[in-house]
């Protein structure tokens, strides 16, 4: 069974440094994707970034990037130049056969940006 | 604008009571879900609907009930039958099962 791990619970980072949130997953399937969502307080789910299992480069999307180490099992978000703005909960989740192309979802980091 | 609307923000609900969430998207997406979080948790599945006409339960589909009758909507009803339904539910939409997922502001239930 596929399945995700999100390591920390909470993080506190000073504005304008760079974080790294933990993801780490479990899956006998060779295609799958990762995700990642954020959600602020007011409770929607906002997609970040994907990275397909398959895709030799690591997916970048403006001031986030995705760490994929694919025999570690890891999908580490890295936010680069952080705002108050990204304190938020993060999710990781995966899609693959195993879950019938559903997401499992990690339990999520709480991110604070201290100013 | 594009987008997924839920309705109602809040609501509150006599235990034995059925209620029902709305969710309605005009981003002509085939694929439609309903997840339920609560505090603390990540978000688990409880139906998917990949066509109009057509859907199938998830992790947690006991005491929910869904239709999906318009492209557009795909109303939750929670029943007595749930035991537990406090909680914070989000609906979410996408292309097919292989794109990313949407999601609507969502719709936090108490039950009284």
């Amino acid at each position: 069974a596929q399945k995700i791990t999100q390591t920390q619970p909470g993080m506190f980072v000073q504005e304008k440094e760079a974080v790294t949130l933990d993801c780490t997953y479990d899956t006998s399937d060779q295609s799958y994707g990762l995700f990642w969502y954020k959600q602020p307080s007011s409770g929607e789910m906002i997609f970040l970034i994907y990275q397909g299992s398959y895709d030799e480069q690591n997916a970048t999307e403006g001031r986030y990037s995705l760490n994929f180490q694919k025999a570690r099992k890891s999908a580490n978000l890295v936010i680069s130049a952080s705002q108050l703005g990204d304190s938020a909960m993060y999710f990781c989740a995966m899609r693959g056969r195993d879950s019938n192309y559903q997401l499992i979802w990690g339990a999520g980091t709480k991110l604070i940006i201290k100013p | 604008d594009g987008g997924i609307t839920q309705s109602p923000k809040y609501l509150f609900r006599k235990e034995g009571q059925n209620v029902t969430l709305s969710c309605e998207q005009n981003l002509n997406h085939d694929a439609m879900y309903w997840y339920r979080q609560d505090p603390g948790q990540g978000l688990r599945l409880i139906y998917y609907s990949q066509i109009v006409n057509d859907f199938q339960k998830g992790d947690i589909a006991e005491g929910y009930s869904v239709s999906r009758e318009k492209k557009e909507s795909f109303p939750l009803t929670v029943t007595s039958a749930q035991k537990n339904p406090t909680a914070f539910y989000l609906c979410a939409s996408a292309r097919s099962s292989y794109n990313e997922q949407f999601f609507g502001p969502g719709t936090r239930l108490t039950v009284l």
